[in-house]
C-alpha cells in the first residue's frame, strides 16, 4: 500500500533551518508531485510548494519564497523540505502530500521552534 | 490569493443527524475542490475530490456539490467515527489554500 513516511521531530532555535524528509513506497514516485503543507497549533492547513513528479520543477507560495527549498532524490523516491530562517511563528506539524488528489498523506513532522 | 471561507466554523450534532457544510471561494474554481476529514493529530483524510466525486473507500454517507464559488459537503447520517474537523481546499491555481475548518462535535 502507498506510504509517506517522514523523519522524526525536531528542535530549532530561531534562524536556524530544518530540513524535514519525505519518503515514499507504493506507488510510482515519478508519477505525481509532492506537495507540502503545514499546521500551525490550532491553526488551518497551509499549502508551502510543491515539486513536480516527472521533473525538478518546483513552485512555492509567496509567504514562504526565498525561505522554503523543496528538492527529491528520485533513486531513493525521497522528497525534502527546507525551511530557513526560522522563527518562533514556524511551529507547526509539516505534512508531504502526493497522489493525483492530495490522496497520500505523510505522519506529519512537529517542527518546534523556541530559544 | 483565493481565500477559503467554511461555514460554520464549528457545529453541534446528534448520530443520525444531516450535517452540512458549505464553502465559498473568493473567486470562481469550477470544480477544482477537494474536502477533507482530520481527527485530533492524525493527518488530513481525502473524503471528496473535484467538488462531487467521493474518493474510494469513503462511505456513501458524504457527499459533495457545487461548482464556481459556492460549495456543500453533506453527511446524511452522521455517525460516531464522523466526529472531527473538516477542511475545504482549492486546487484552481497556486497557492493552494485551504478553508478555516469546521469542527462538528457531538450534541
Amino acid at each position: 500500500q502507498v506510504q509517506l513516511v517522514q523523519s522524526g521531530a525536531e528542535v530549532k532555535k530561531p534562524g536556524a533551518s530544518v530540513k524535514v524528509s519525505c519518503k515514499a513506497s507504493g506507488y510510482t514516485f515519478t508519477s505525481y508531485a509532492m506537495h507540502w503543507v503545514r499546521q500551525a497549533p490550532g491553526q488551518r492547513l497551509e499549502w508551502m510548494g510543491w515539486i513536480n513528479g516527472g521533473d525538478i520543477n518546483t513552485k512555492y507560495s509567496q509567504k514562504f519564497q526565498g525561505r522554503v527549498t523543496i528538492t527529491k532524490d528520485t533513486s531513493a523516491s525521497t522528497a525534502y523540505m527546507e525551511l530557513s530562517s526560522l522563527r518562533s511563528e514556524d511551529t507547526a506539524v509539516y505534512y508531504c502530500v502526493s497522489g493525483a488528489n492530495f490522496d497520500y498523506w505523510g505522519q506529519g513532522t512537529l517542527v518546534t521552534v523556541s530559544s | 490569493d483565493i481565500q477559503m471561507t467554511q461555514s460554520p466554523s464549528s457545529l453541534s450534532a446528534s448520530v443520525g443527524d444531516r450535517v452540512t457544510i458549505t464553502c465559498r471561494a473568493s473567486q470562481a474554481i469550477s470544480t477544482y475542490l477537494n474536502w477533507f476529514q482530520q481527527k485530533p493529530g492524525k493527518a488530513p483524510n481525502l473524503l471528496i475530490y473535484a467538488a462531487s466525486t467521493l474518493q474510494s473507500g469513503v462511505p456513501s454517507r458524504f457527499s459533495g456539490s457545487g461548482s464556481g464559488t459556492d460549495f456543500t459537503l453533506t453527511i446524511s447520517s452522521l455517525q460516531p467515527e464522523d466526529f472531527a474537523t473538516y477542511y475545504c481546499q482549492h486546487i484552481y491555481s497556486t497557492p493552494l489554500t485551504f478553508g478555516g475548518g469546521t469542527r462538528v462535535e457531538i450534541k
